[in-house]
Order: structure tokens, then sequence, then C-alpha cells
């Protein structure tokens, strides 16, 4: 099946603590993306990636890190830099180039203690 | 930049009764307007688009309306069932400058009673 994985569904980490989230796909696509969901909130974008070894940062870059070394994956490192880091974390993708769907996947859900 | 405006944010209705969500985009350069649900803990999925070359598109008991000239689009539901519980988001996108980026409004909580 292709899809979206995102692991783990649900992560804790204590204040001061860097933690990487990861995403994976297996859609062929070029572009990647992260966003962030808080309630209320609609989804905000912290960085994307449209090409391998390339990424820019999205409305909400600071405090979050991105690698691209292949094409199917994308981690998402939250560091302690991150003030507020307590959120639903999502990832999606999508065919690069032009205006078309983004896949999500189901989504990380970070609490931090 | 481009602004998603979305109402209502919470929106309740008996079965059966149809539901209408309304977006708002600031960008007159803006495309690709999508529909997404999401249940509850998971990710979003797409349920509908629309292009600006075309004013509505229907899927069963789903259908989309765009209005370019007012710079707004809704989503339009009949015959709701219980499974149609969720929150819904619109999205704004255009293919020139952020390269197919887009912007979400803040969302809809569509609760069907039984």
């Amino acid at each position: 099946d292709g899809g979206i994985t995102q692991s783990p569904k649900y992560l804790f980490r204590k204040e001061g603590q860097n933690v990487t989230l990861s995403c994976e796909q297996n859609l062929n696509h070029d572009a990647m993306y992260w966003y962030r969901q808080d309630p209320g909130q609609g989804l905000r974008l912290i960085y994307y990636s449209q090409i391998v070894n390339d990424f820019q940062k999205g409305d909400i870059a600071e405090g979050y890190s991105v690698s691209r070394e292949k094409k199917e994956s994308f981690p998402l490192t939250v560091t302690s830099a991150q003030k507020n880091p307590t959120a639903f974390y999502l990832c999606a993708s999508k065919v690069w180039g032009g205006v078309n769907e983004q896949f999500f996947g189901p989504g990380t859900r970070l609490t931090v203690l | 930049g481009e602004n998603v405006e979305q109402h209502p944010s919470t929106l309740s209705v008996q079965e059966g009764d149809s539901a209408v969500i309304k977006c708002t985009y600031s960008d007159s350069a803006s495309n690709y307007f999508p529909w997404y649900k999401q249940e509850l803990g998971k990710g979003p999925q797409l349920i509908i688009d629309i292009r600006s070359n075309v004013g509505e598109k229907k899927d069963q008991r789903i259908a989309v309306t765009l209005n370019k000239t007012a710079k707004h689009f809704s989503l339009h539901i009949t015959e709701t069932q219980p499974e149609d519980s969720a929150v819904y988001f619109c999205a704004a996108s255009s293919s020139q400058g952020s390269q197919g980026n887009l912007i979400f409004g803040k969302g809809t909580k569509l609760s069907v009673k039984p």
C-alpha cells in the first residue's frame, strides 16, 4: 500500500531535550511538508522540501530543524529552543510543481512534561 | 501573503439536514481550493477540491462552490450522517510564488446528531 507513515504516534519529552519525529512516504512524491496543529488553530507550516538535500522555512520554523537526505524521508527535530512544543505534528507530501493534493500522514502527538 | 478565514468554527446539525461551511481568501492569485476532513486523532483527508476555472463541483452528497469575484468558496454537505462528524478545513493555494503551498483556515467542528 502506498502512503505516508509517521512514528511514533505519541511522544513524551522532558523540557530541554531534543526529539526527532519520523516521516516516511512511498508515493514517490518530491515535495514533503511538516505542519503543527494546535487546538482551534489551522495547520501551520513549519518546513517544506521540494527536492532531496533542499528545504525551506515555513511560517513557524523557529526551534525546529529538518533534513532531506532521501526522497522518501523527511524527519523533523524539535529542539530545546522551541518554547511551546506540545502539539500535534502532521507530515504531508505531494507531487512537486503546480497545485495539487497534499497527502497527510496520521500525525504524532508530542507532549512535553 | 494569503489569508484564509473559515466560518463557523462549530456547527451542529440534525441527521439528514444540510451543512454549509464558508471560507474567504485574500490572494487573487490563488487557484486551488481543497477541503479536508479530519477525524479525531488522525491526519486530514482530502474530500473534494476545486480549481479556479470552475464554479462548482459535486461528489455524491458533497459539493463545493467558488466565487472568484468575491473570493469565497463553500462546502455543502447534504443528507448529513453521524459519520460526517469531524473537523473540516478549507485551504487555498497558488501556483505562483510559494510553489503550491497550502494556507489553511482554522477549521470547523461539525457535529451531526442522530
